[in-house]
């Protein structure tokens, strides 16, 4: 159980194009889920919080406008890299948490999609 | 604020020998700490976390609130165990539930 898949695994694009990036959770409903940035070799960054039908949550030093995050359903969050650019070239994992266990913050991690910005 | 330390960042051990991950956190209040694990080329996933008090794949760590530690340990390193390891602390004070963590530890476990 407790499955999180990501969809692209990998894109490249080109600079200035958008790219959008889908969290699901296969067999749970996810009231919250969770953006991060992960550089090789380096420790996850959280990016936002994304809390269904509301706005997501952002950290300190993160764009909105650069980083567009959707939770239209208790299964799927989806994160838009708008105008990106070569900087913005990461690996980018998604998480939820499962409403079922909510008395726990035990989060459930994507594979991961590989974004390459040329 | 909430801080979590690993201060190896890398461990090498051989089969058979004990193996102990330090972790040590700063938190204001009770936290809940977590153990995730990354093997190479899969997805970040849980190894144990300290509310459960329970042993996976022959790991413990306990939680120790007077040296504000969560150490990971096994007393018989496997070569399969060998991976990233990265403690995480989450709180009331850590609003939406948010997972912080340290910088991780990569373990190799050597035949």
């Amino acid at each position: 159980g407790a499955v999180v898949s990501q969809h692209p695994s990998w894109v490249i694009c080109k600079s200035g194009t958008s790219v959008k990036i889908e969290c699901r959770s296969l067999d749970f409903q996810a009231t919250t889920m969770f953006w991060y940035r992960q550089f090789p070799k380096q420790s996850l960054m959280l990016m936002a919080t994304s809390n269904e039908g509301s706005k997501a949550t952002y950290e300190q030093g993160v764009e909105k406008d650069k980083f567009l995050i959707n939770h239209a359903s208790l299964t799927l969050s989806t994160l838009t890299v708008t105008s990106a650019h070569p900087e913005d070239s990461s690996f980018y994992i998604c998480s939820a948490r499962d409403l079922e266990t909510s008395w726990t913050d035990t989060q459930y991690f994507g594979p991961g999609t590989r974004l390459t910005v040329l | 604020a909430q801080r979590v330390t690993q201060p190896e960042k890398l461990l090498s051990v051989f089969k058979g020998a004990p193996v102990e991950l330090k972790c040590n956190y700063s938190y204001s209040g009770s936290p809940e700490l977590f153990w995730y694990v990354q093997y190479s080329r899969q997805r970040l996933q849980l190894l144990l976390r300290h509310i459960s008090r329970e042993s996976i794949k022959g790991f413990t760590a306990d939680l120790n609130k007077g040296e504000t530690s969560f150490h990971l340990k096994k007393p018989f390193a496997q070569e399969e165990d060998s991976a990233m390891y990265y403690c995480a602390l989450s709180g009331p004070e850590t609003s939406g539930s948010r997972l912080t963590f340290g910088e991780g530890t990569q373990l190799t476990v050597n035949p």
